[in-house]
């Protein structure tokens, strides 16, 4: 099946500086890559959609100067938390939706990555 | 606007126990509607899913019927084992075509032998 991956998997920083999330989609091309936060207890909260080569759409209420997000190519998404706090400490959650090799067409079905823990001290 | 309602855990089952997780939604149009898995350590692993009324979900003996009549996504398992041990969340996808999903607050299952 299709595999995303995601780097780091935990990520421990101090409150100010700025941690950059990657998600990769391993042996498939991906039209569109989701971000998700979950905090405890909670459900997958979407984020933003990014589509390759295009500005992400954002989630209403989501700071775009805060989550910097760049999907540079149909293999890769970033994520950059910029100046976090601890209010930013959660589970961010990446999935992308595969694109047929030959048609263009795109798959309905998401698939995620495992997660990276963000912890702002 | 659209959500997702799912019962609270977490559920503790024997093995070979019967299991129902309920899910209810509220959308406007006509849903799909998912049940996603997760395993610990692992990403969100679709289970099943059915696109419109009537429709039954089944995969690795896991069901789900869509009910309109009763806004409603119910998984069941005639038998759980003890892989089954994970948090299974209910989504839909917005109507009118669009790929987002909405999630909800996901049930832990741990299944014990």
């Amino acid at each position: 099946g299709a595999v995303v991956s995601q780097h780091p998997s935990r990520v421990i920083c101090k409150s100010g500086t700025s941690v950059k999330i990657e998600c990769r989609s391993l042996d498939f091309q991906a039209t569109t890559m989701f971000w998700y936060r979950q905090f405890p207890k909670q459900s997958l909260m979407l984020m933003a959609t990014s589509n390759e080569g295009s500005k992400a759409t954002y989630e209403q209420g989501v700071e775009k100067d805060k989550f910097l997000i760049n999907h540079a190519s149909l293999t890769l998404s970033t994520l950059t938390v910029t100046s976090a706090h601890p209010e930013d400490s959660s589970f961010y959650i990446c999935s992308a939706r595969a694109r047929h090799p030959t048609s263009g067409r795109s798959y309905n079905e998401q698939f995620f990555g495992p997660g990276t823990r963000l912890t702002v001290l | 606007g659209n959500s997702v309602t799912q019962m609270e855990g977490p559920v503790t089952l024997s093995e070979e126990a019967f299991l129902t997780i309920n899910c209810t939604y509220t959308a406007t149009g006509y849903p799909s509607l998912f049940w996603y898995v997760q395993y610990p350590g692992e990403g969100l692993q679709l289970l099943l899913k059915a696109t419109k009324a009537d429709d039954k979900g089944s995969n690795k003996g896991f069901e789900a019927t869509y009910r309109k009549e009763t806004t409603s996504f119910h998984l069941e398992k005639g038998s759980v084992q003890v892989s089954d041990s994970a948090v299974y969340f209910c989504a839909l996808s917005h109507p009118g075509g669009s790929e987002k999903l909405v999630f909800g607050k996901g049930t832990k299952l741990t299944v014990n032998p």
